[in-house]
């Protein structure tokens, strides 16, 4: 079993919809989790970092971790064109440094 | 502007040539990392280095070289012993520590000729 698992899509969605982008992970000692956006040919960018369980807001983003089913989500409201890309999930935790990644996810949203 | 630069933005390698990809960062941070990113295979790390004069090796260090002389700059070398270097190769940077973020540099894209 994959330490990270995250389905590559892709998806596609109409402009406004709400995007749900979702990881499962089997390692419990993942204790930080982080989304990153990542445009074509462009380096990953941080959108939302989170630790403990719950929900995380910030502007049209949530992140929710659910670490008793080791599952994460990013909800993306009201998306818009701008908002295509890939997305990754990534985690910590541990005794190592690592950050390990899931293998993204391609959204397109249309106008 | 505080940040992290990579160059080139494209680099060719012929047979048998080693090339040196740049990194710099001016965030005043400890810790750099290489990552490699492939179509479908997400982003797999090459070397990662806590502090100055100390490098690790990550999951798939062979083939490659660095260095940390400067806490500012993490130079990679794709030596001509890695045989499948096209790729889009990451720098990223962070404080240190097990829950510090990972920034991430624009990338290089290296391709074979």
């Amino acid at each position: 079993q994959k330490e990270v698992e995250q389905d590559p899509g892709p998806l596609s969605v109409p402009e406004g919809a709400i995007v749900s982008l979702n990881c499962t992970y089997s390692n419990s000692a993942f204790q930080y989790f982080m989304w990153y956006r990542q445009y074509s040919r462009k380096g990953p960018e941080l959108l939302m970092y989170t630790y403990s369980s719950g929900n995380k807001e910030d502007g049209r983003f949530t992140a929710q971790v659910d670490k008793s089913s080791k599952y994460i989500s990013l909800f993306i409201r009201d998306s818009q064109p701008s908002d295509s890309a890939t997305y990754l999930c990534a985690m910590i935790g541990g005794s190592n440094y690592k950050l390990t990644f899931g293998k993204g996810t391609l959204l397109t949203v249309n106008p | 502007d505080g940040g992290i630069t990579q160059s080139p933005k494209y680099l060719f390698r012929k047979e048998g040539q080693n090339v040196t990809l740049s990194c710099e960062q001016n965030l005043n941070h400890d810790a750099m990392y290489w990552y490699r990113q492939d179509p479908g295979q997400g982003l797999r790390l090459i070397y990662y280095s806590q502090i100055v004069n100390d490098f690790q090796k990550g999951d798939i260090a062979e083939g490659y070289s660095v260095s940390r002389e400067k806490k500012e700059s993490f130079p990679l070398t794709v030596t001509s012993a890695q045989k499948n270097p096209t790729a889009f190769y990451l720098c990223a940077s962070s404080m240190g520590g097990r829950k510090e973020t990972q920034y991430f540099g624009p990338g290089t894209r290296l391709l074979v000729l």
